[in-house]
């Protein structure tokens, strides 16, 4: 396994269009999160799965924004719509269940809305 | 909610000298705790955790000890050097199943 892959690595989209993003988790994680990250500032949280189920999604998510984990394995987020606002590394990580594991981070998806 | 609160950065030192970086926190009960390292052009990738209080992480000649009574869990390393540069992140993992990233701290050691 060659860890968490995430795909594509750059994005540049026009504003009001709609972008997906794929993520690959390591094959036996049965958690998978997606956080945003923009620049000088850490990740932020948005939503996270165990297996096919969408645990818990940021209060701070846009309705613009869905994920999905269909089969418990690779992932994709949506945005639709999109907004000069939403131009941010968009980053993928997967993990065991448990408080003390580490979780494992994708290369992110840059995305930039013009 | 849960927070990190991180020393500001940029931190610029000189080989072989004496890191500090501090991070306190606020979330409920006992969570474990991590720093993770964002390397220039990397992802980022787990540089040491502690599970309970008074439990020292180590790595790469980096330290960090839980303390519960401060809520703190401060990163250090004796003698810092050039491939030590990149931004380093202290997150907690809270009560709903995830990691709450700090602001991160970038560091630059110089030659």
């Amino acid at each position: 396994d060659t860890g968490v892959s995430q795909d594509p690595r750059h994005k540049i989209t026009k504003r009001g269009q709609n972008v997906t993003f794929r993520c690959d988790p390591i094959s036996e994680h049965n958690r998978l999160y997606w956080y945003r990250q923009t620049l000088g500032q850490g990740p932020e949280f948005l939503t996270y799965f165990q297996n096919e189920a969408q645990l818990e999604k940021s209060r701070l998510l846009s309705d613009r924004f869905s994920a999905e984990r269909p089969k418990g394995s690779f992932s994709t987020l949506e945005i639709q719509r999109t907004e000069q606002g939403d131009s941010a590394m968009y980053l993928c990580a997967s993990s065991l269940q448990g408080p003390n594991t580490e979780a494992f981070f994708g290369q992110g998806t840059r995305l930039t809305v013009v | 909610g849960d927070s990190v609160t991180q020393m500001e950065g940029p931190v610029t030192l000189s080989e072989e000298a004496f890191l500090t970086i501090n991070c306190t926190y606020t979330a409920t009960g006992y969570p474990s705790l991590f720093w993770y390292v964002q390397y220039p052009g990397e992802g980022l990738q787990l540089l040491l955790k502690a599970t309970k209080a008074d439990d020292k992480g180590s790595n790469k000649g980096f330290e960090a000890t839980y303390r519960k009574e401060t809520t703190s869990f401060h990163l250090e390393k004796g003698s810092v050097q050039v491939s030590d540069s990149a931004v380093y992140f202290c997150a907690p993992y809270n009560q709903g199943g995830k990691l709450i990233f700090g602001q991160g701290t970038e560091l630059s050691v110089k030659p």
